[in-house]
């Protein structure tokens, strides 16, 4: 069965850079998406595609996949950004999803 | 707007048979892949299974021997059937639009909490 790995959480200070890493296995040759989901909300959707944002996204969130890892980068980070955050990629007919990172921002 | 919305009972004994149906508003379910997510409270998101607007459904290896996903064209309907469930199966459980693998799920229902219990 295919992980794909996350760190559990993240700390970030307001107006700086949270990266946010997802390993598995050769992840670099399959599409990452990242969702960002806030307490008692459904997730949303903020990087499809490795690096692709969706309309309505802030241009603050940014991807990455090479290698083994695909990494969500969040420049600027603001309040409103703490939350649980999700990388999700496919491994032949099954899709996987990260084991979730809690960014702080403090 | 794409809106999508759970349906069905918020209990189910162990044994028995979860059944939700997501009914999608404003919007054709036609030329999408139509998703089951679940999260089990304080975890991480798992993948259930999804189906195309064809009726071409895809399941999660561990839970492909319980699961059935359908969808109705004319209802604007797709649905979700779990069989011989256990407490472990008690989740919250979402519906979601993808256009294609890759491109993620850019739409999600508000999610049903399940709780399998008798």
């Amino acid at each position: 069965s295919y992980e794909l790995t996350q760190p559990p959480s993240v700390s970030v200070s307001p107006g700086q850079t949270a990266r946010i890493t997802c390993s598995g296995d050769k992840l670099g040759d399959k599409y990452a998406c990242w969702y960002q989901q806030k307490p008692g909300q459904s997730p949303v959707l903020v990087i499809y595609q490795d690096n692709k944002r969706p309309s309505g996204i802030p241009e603050r969130f940014s991807g990455s996949n090479s290698g083994n890892t695909a990494t969500l980068t969040i420049s600027g980070a603001q309040a409103l950004d703490e939350a649980d955050y999700y990388c999700q990629a496919w491994d032949t007919n099954t899709a996987f999803f990260g084991t979730g990172t809690k960014v702080t921002v403090l | 707007q794409v809106q999508l919305e759970e349906s069905g009972p918020g209990r189910v004994k162990p044994s028995e048979t979860l059944s939700l149906t997501c009914t999608v508003s404003d919007a054709s379910i036609s030329n999408y892949n139509w998703y089951w997510i679940r999260q089990p409270p304080g975890k991480g998101l798992e993948w259930i299974g999804d189906i195309s607007y064809i009726g071409i459904s895809n399941y999660s290896p561990s839970l492909k021997s319980r699961v059935t996903i359908s969808i109705d064209a004319s209802r604007n309907q797709f649905s979700l059937k779990l069989i011989s469930v256990t407490a472990a199966d008690t989740a919250m459980y979402y519906c979601a639009r993808a256009y294609s693998r890759g491109w993620g799920c850019d739409h999600w229902g508000l999610g049903t909490l399940v709780t399998v219990s008798s």
